[in-house]
């Protein structure tokens, strides 16, 4: 498996515009998650999701925040409308409640992540 | 919530030395402690992990201690490389049901040839 795939890499656009990020989970993992990292707040979970279904979005910062999962292997999102503030790094993630070999571990396998830069 | 605390958030050593990054969390009922190390541009990494049923684990060069009663867990990197220069991350969570990780702020690692 290729691992978590995020796209775009990175996204420049101006303050007000609508920036969608997206990202295909591992194969097969039943959770995903999006965080964001900054220097000042560390790695924050947004929101995660269980089988294609938000679970909790309470670290959804904004209403401008929105994310969905259509299926098991894509996921997106979306800020609407974007400001400077949101200018972060935005982590995909995904696991497997019970693995084979280690039932009960949550560990969590992240994507490269989308550097977004709101001007 | 869980609330974990990491230091500190920067690190500089000579290669060769040891290296320790302490973290404490708030929830008695967390179980679960992983470390990620994260490289420049690149997503975490898990690198370690440990579970509160033991109180010690070693990968090589990395270890990881687990103190429940103090509600404290530490990562140990010994014969430190220029190429262990990174972020590390600590994370909690309790492995009953599903919880989610709850990470410390980080540390960077700077080993000096």
């Amino acid at each position: 498996d290729a691992g978590v795939i995020q796209s775009p890499r990175h996204e420049v656009t101006e303050m007000g515009q609508e920036v969608t990020l997206r990202c295909k989970p591992i194969s097969g993992h039943d959770y995903l998650f999006w965080y964001r990292q900054t220097m000042m707040r560390g790695l924050e979970l947004l929101i995660y999701f269980n089988n294609n279904v938000p679970i909790d979005d309470s670290g959804m910062p904004e209403d401008r925040f929105s994310a969905k999962m259509p299926n098991a292997s894509f996921s997106t999102l979306k800020i609407q409308p974007s400001e400077p503030r949101d200018s972060a790094v935005y982590f995909c993630a995904s696991s497997l409640k019970n693995p084979p070999r280690r039932l009960g571990d949550t560990e969590a396998f992240f994507g490269q992540g989308t550097r977004l830069t709101v001007v | 919530g869980e609330n974990v605390e990491q230091h500190p958030s920067t690190l500089s050593v000579q290669e060769g030395d040891s290296a320790v990054i302490k973290c404490t969390y708030s929830d008695s009922a967390s179980n679960y402690f992983p470390w990620y190390k994260q490289e420049l541009g690149k997503g975490p990494q898990l690198i370690i992990d440990i579970r509160s049923n033991v109180g010690e684990k070693k990968d090589q060069r990395i270890a990881v201690t687990l103190n429940k009663t103090a509600k404290h867990f530490s990562l140990h990197i010994t014969e430190t490389q220029p190429e262990d220069s990174a972020v590390y991350f600590c994370a909690a969570s309790m492995n009953s049901g599903y919880s989610t990780l709850t990470f410390g702020k980080g540390t960077m690692l700077l080993v000096s040839p």
